[in-house]
């Protein structure tokens, strides 16, 4: 399987500035990585599809240019919340998924925004 | 659009309890079925993984079972114990490596 590690795992961080999180695939060249998000008491919802050397998709109701996401390599997709408010709190969690697998997942990321 | 469903919501039961949980899901297009495991402020935890193939996984006390062509699968947890108790997703992979998550099930396994 696919081991993916996310960084940081958690994060405290004031209203109005921006944070960024790493998704890095260890030993799989992942063209494509999901970025997920989940509020409390909810499941996790899709935000985005991140695509290695082009534009993401986003799922609709996900505002593109507050959750910036960007995937250089095939190994690093990184997705940054600009101006975060409190209401971006949440656990924000990443996955790739091998041809013919399954997915797998980071071990995610909860942003506090005071 | 794939719509992934669970019940119930949450249930409390007593240690030693066998359970189900149950998962919906409207499109039968899927690649595989995933049953996780998540505890109170922390990540996923993969328990089972049902290729569209198959009819069922085990894993030690846990039995998943997958009826593709009703769009539905069951999670069996036997000899029910304390260090159960969390909240149980059902995943579908789709046909553009997207997963769908379910809402989840909370359980709690009193003593």
């Amino acid at each position: 399987g696919a081991v993916v590690s996310q960084h940081p795992s958690w994060v405290i961080c004031k209203s109005g500035t921006s944070v960024k999180i790493e998704c890095r695939s260890l030993d799989f060249q992942a063209t494509t990585m999901f970025w997920y998000r989940q509020f409390p008491k909810q499941s996790l919802m899709l935000m985005a599809t991140s695509n290695e050397g082009s534009k993401a998709t986003y799922e609709q109701g996900v505002e593109k240019d507050k959750f910036l996401i960007n995937h250089a390599s095939l190994t690093l997709s990184t997705l940054t919340v600009t101006s975060a408010h409190p209401e971006d709190s949440s656990f924000y969690i990443c996955s790739v998924t091998p041809p013919g697998t399954e997915a797998f997942f980071g071990q995610g990321t909860r942003l506090t925004v005071v | 659009k794939q719509e992934v469903t669970q019940i119930p919501a949450a249930l409390s039961v007593p240690e030693g309890e066998n359970l189900v949980l149950n998962c919906s899901f409207t499109d039968s297009a899927i690649y595989n079925l995933q049953w996780f495991r998540q505890d109170p402020g922390k990540g996923l935890t993969s328990l089972l993984l049902i290729q569209s193939s198959q009819r069922e996984q085990t894993s030690g006390r846990l039995n998943a079972s997958l009826d593709k062509s009703s769009g539905r699968s069951t999670l069996y947890i036997a000899a029910s114990q304390p260090g159960d108790s969390a909240t149980y997703l059902c995943a579908v992979l789709t046909s553009y490596d997207k997963v769908i998550f379910g809402p989840g099930t909370s359980l709690s396994v009193i003593p």
